[in-house]
């Protein structure tokens, strides 16, 4: 799987809205980009993924650039349940292969 | 809840013994991932299986195995346990074997003592 890099930490505040970048400059045509967030003491949680056009759930949204080397993920507006490591990840396959993700912390 | 159970939660045994972690998965899911999560290692992918059959495999060790039964649980045998094996073990399921949500378990936390 190609790999991803986002930065170890951002800091958030509580209601503000939230980008998280995630560049993936090695990505190929197959590769979806997964996001994951795991809060303290859980499992890891799916969040969104897509494949090359701008996804939307209830969770967030995902923009995806056009040429497809970079991603952010967009939490319109942070809660304090919001804080966890954020995990952008490229699968193009079966596997998921998680990389150091980027802490997200929000402050009330 | 993610609908994915694994027991036990807590697990303390002694360097040399042999553990099996389960994994039930949701309801109609496939497939079963495996994943470690130590303090230095982050989480690392260990097998997957999908309807009975491994998929893929990750740096899993020779002294563990896995293996998913007819009724779709699976369980992750790890043997000549060594300290450095204490970790978090997550178990993941999906409906497919690739390109789809995954959910995690709560996770069973393994002690080397």
């Amino acid at each position: 799987d190609a790999k991803t890099t986002q930065p170890n930490s951002m800091e958030s505040n509580e209601e503000e809205p939230v980008h998280l970048p995630c560049n993936h400059s090695t990505i190929s045509g197959t590769d979806y980009i997964h996001w994951y967030r795991q809060l303290p003491s859980q499992g890891p949680e799916y969040v969104i993924h897509g494949l090359t056009s701008n996804v939307n759930n209830r969770m967030a949204s995902l923009a995806i650039a056009e040429d497809r080397k970079s991603s952010t993920l967009i939490l319109h507006r942070a809660t304090l349940r919001d804080a966890a490591v954020y995990y952008c990840i490229l699968s193009g396959g079966d596997m998921l292969t998680f990389g150091g993700g980027t802490r997200l912390m929000v402050k009330p | 809840d993610s609908g994915v159970t694994q027991t036990p939660k807590h697990l303390i045994t002694a360097t040399g013994q042999r553990v099996t972690l389960r994994c039930s998965p949701r309801s109609g899911d496939l497939s079963v991932y495996w994943y470690q999560q130590s303090l230095d290692q982050g989480l690392q992918f260990l097998i997957q299986y999908y309807n009975g059959e491994e998929r893929a495999k990750g740096n899993i060790l020779e002294r563990f195995s896995a293996q998913q039964f007819p009724d779709l649980h699976s369980e992750l045998n790890l043997s000549s346990l060594e300290l450095g094996d204490s970790a978090l073990y997550f178990c993941a399921s999906s409906v497919y074997s690739r390109n789809t949500e995954a959910f995690f378990g709560q996770g069973t936390r393994l002690t080397v003592v």
